[in-house]
């Protein structure tokens, strides 16, 4: 089975500190992606990886940034943390090609005090 | 740009009934897969069934059927059969054939009553 996991399920920061979350995959994926899920507003794409150090942003990049240095683990970023950036944030990962299917880690809950 | 459109915030049926949640979308990809995707409380998103647009043959997955329409970009679930564990958020996605370019929609709770 595929594993994909995330480094907390919960996390409390204040304002203006460096968050780091991880997502780590067992399945050699190509391309990994860090999403934000938000009541009414479905999941948004924050940063997609298709393979090591490589990156493309998302529909909502600003404020965050992402490190693939090694293919099984993804880093986002959160330069300096806002209120705004609570949120649930969820990391996934999927064969490359056509219709693959994402595999979706357990999701990490901030809160942004 | 790429949309996805569901209509329905909330739905409960009864165990052992019927249920379809609804979907609609807009992209200008030539070719593009659908997903649908179950999120249960406090448990990891699955994929519960996939669609190819160039087929014109729904999807089916045991209890689980789409309703593709590709002319009026709709793309409903329809779910036999209900039972407990199909409590979950329900989120409809699409996708290119080539690229990440994936778009969800807002998704649809739905509680299985006893």
């Amino acid at each position: 089975d595929v594993k994909v996991t995330q480094s907390s399920r919960y996390l409390v920061k204040r304002t203006g500190e460096k968050v780091f979350l991880e997502c780590v995959q067992d399945m050699d994926h190509e391309n990994m992606f860090w999403y934000r899920q938000d009541p009414g507003l479905g999941l948004r794409l924050i940063y997609f990886s298709y393979d090591v150090k490589m990156k493309e942003k998302g529909d909502i990049p600003e404020g965050y940034s992402v490190s693939r240095e090694k293919k099984e683990r993804f880093s986002l970023i959160l330069e300096s943390a806002s209120t705004n950036q609570t949120s649930m944030y969820l990391c996934a990962s999927r064969w490359a090609g056509g219709g693959e299917t994402q595999y979706f880690g357990p999701g990490t809950r901030l809160l942004v005090l | 740009a790429q949309t996805v459109t569901q209509s329905q915030p909330e739905m409960s049926v009864q165990e052992a009934e019927t249920v379809t949640l609804s979907c609609t979308y807009d992209t200008s990809e030539n070719n593009y897969y659908l997903f649908w995707y179950k999120q249960p409380p406090s448990r990891q998103m699955i994929l519960v069934i996939r669609q190819e647009a160039y087929k014109q043959q729904n999807a089916t997955e045991n209890r689980f059927s789409v309703n593709f329409q590709k002319a009026a970009k709709s793309f409903s679930l329809k779910i036999s059969d209900s039972q407990l564990g199909d409590t979950a958020m329900y989120f409809c996605a699409s996708g290119p054939d080539y690229g990440q370019n994936f778009v969800f929609g807002p998704g649809t709770r739905l509680s299985v009553l006893p």
